[in-house]
């Protein structure tokens, strides 16, 4: 069974700073990468959606890589700002393609004024 | 706007009584699930369903139902909730069955019984 798994699980640093976001998966097989924002008491918006023979994907400050061999995605935040602060996750689809979006628990970051 | 939109955003609710969270997306989705995000479980699916009158169980499918009568609704059903369904509820929706696709989601619903 596919097991997404998001490193760290909480960050705090300094605005202006780049930093990146970490997220890993046990099964390759996977039909696409995504990842999202969550902020409190809101939903999930979508940030950026790798398609598995793609090796990265950028939107603005975001870019975000997939090793799909290795099983690893990362999300690199380019001169990280204040609204920024948010709950970042990580999902994969894999199975036969009907199965939905697997989870990881999510990287919690703060970005400090 | 492109939205999936869920109602309602709150409810509180005693255990037992019938209730009926509802999911409406205006992009002609084939793809639509319900998910459950729980504190250090992250989220789970529920239910999908792939097009009109095809649903299917997801990771934790006891103790909820759904249907898919209008390709733009996805209805979730909790006959006899109980406090363990406590938690907040995602719908989402995307073109097709997952296949290289992105996913939308709605606010959120926070359920609460007692």
């Amino acid at each position: 069974k596919q097991e997404v798994t998001q490193i760290p699980a909480a960050l705090s640093v300094p605005e202006g700073e780049n930093l990146v976001l970490n997220c890993s998966f046990t099964d390759s097989a996977i039909y696409n990468l995504q990842w999202f924002r969550q902020d409190p008491g809101k939903g999930l918006t979508s940030l950026l959606l790798i398609q598995s023979s793609q090796r990265e994907q950028t939107s603005g400050r975001l870019n975000a890589s997939l090793d799909k061999s290795s099983g690893r995605s990362t999300l690199y935040i380019a001169a990280s700002q204040p609204g920024d602060s948010a709950t970042y996750l990580c999902a994969v689809v894999s199975g036969g393609g009907a199965d939905g979006l697997t989870f990881g628990k999510g990287t919690h970051l703060i970005i400090q004024p | 706007e492109a939205q999936v939109t869920q109602n309602p955003r709150y409810l509180i609710t005693v255990t037992g009584k019938k209730l009926t969270v509802t999911c409406s997306q205006n992009m002609n989705h084939e793809y639509m699930s319900w998910y459950r995000q729980d504190p250090g479980l992250g989220l789970r699916q529920i239910y999908y369903s792939m097009n009109v009158e095809v649903t299917d169980k997801g990771d934790v499918p006891e103790g909820y139902k759904v249907s898919r009568k209008e390709k733009r609704n996805f209805p979730l059903i909790l006959e006899s909730p109980s406090p363990n369904q406590t938690s907040l509820y995602f719908c989402a929706s995307s073109l097709s069955g997952g296949l290289a696709t992105e996913a939308f989601f709605g606010q959120g619903t926070r359920l609460t019984v007692v």
